[in-house]
């Protein structure tokens, strides 16, 4: 089962608001990825966690914090974002972290908006 | 030059026809290929990965050439459910970190 989940569907906030993106997945896959996708573009790398620690950033905004609590979660905590984040999030998982290459599986995502 | 280039399309073809498309990519130290397909505010779905020997999974057939760096992905006899986006994905300098193309849109018609 190739399964990713994500949560919530869709989510609206305002600039001032906390919130936090879930994904979770029991692959016993060991890297994690948090994607951005606007409209018509395709999917643009944030952050990859690899073996439950961040292995790489895509200097990515502070008001983006990601957090792996267990080799299944991935966490994404937003604050004081800007309307121009609104996007589609979508949440990935691979078999091997490291330098391994591998199919890499999408959540269902979670279309935010902010306003 | 993008690292990772597609003709968007769209390509609208009949049901049953064959379409194929071309991707081409500038790296050429990228060592895994791939090809998903998006459909409209969906996540993109793992389609097939792409080998040096070329694979094929029922209708599509994927090759790549390496020398050219480009990969191309071939649908026989095309249905209604295979309108998407297909996008071509190649590995970047980290192995880890794939680079999408643009994609390109397919259109399969009655």
């Amino acid at each position: 089962d190739t399964e990713v989940t994500q949560t919530p569907k869709h989510l609206v906030m305002g600039m001032t608001n906390k919130k936090s993106l879930k994904c979770e997945q029991h692959m016993g896959h060991r890297a994690m990825y948090w994607y951005k996708q606007k409209a018509k573009k395709p999917p643009e790398l944030m952050f990859v966690y690899s073996y439950e620690k961040l292995s790489i950033n895509e200097s990515v905004p502070s008001r983006f914090s990601p957090e792996c609590p267990n080799s299944s979660l991935l966490n994404l905590h937003l604050h004081a974002l800007q309307p121009e984040d609104s996007a589609l999030y979508l949440c990935a998982s691979s078999l091997r972290g490291g330098n391994n290459v591998d199919e890499q599986y999408f959540g269902p995502g979670t279309r935010l908006t902010v306003t | 030059r993008k690292e990772v280039e597609q003709d968007p399309g769209p390509f609208n073809v009949p049901e049953g026809a064959t379409v194929a498309f071309n991707c081409t990519y500038s790296n050429s130290a990228s060592q895994s290929f791939f090809w998903y397909r998006q459909d409209c505010r969906k996540e993109p779905k793992l389609l097939m990965s792409v080998y040096s020997s070329g694979n094929e999974d029922g209708r599509f057939t994927a090759q790549l050439n390496r020398a050219s760096q480009y990969i191309s992905l071939l649908i026989r006899d095309s249905k209604l459910s295979d309108s998407a986006t297909y996008l071509c994905v190649v590995t970047g300098d980290s192995s880890y970190k794939l680079i999408f193309g643009s994609g390109t849109r397919l259109l399969v018609r009655p």
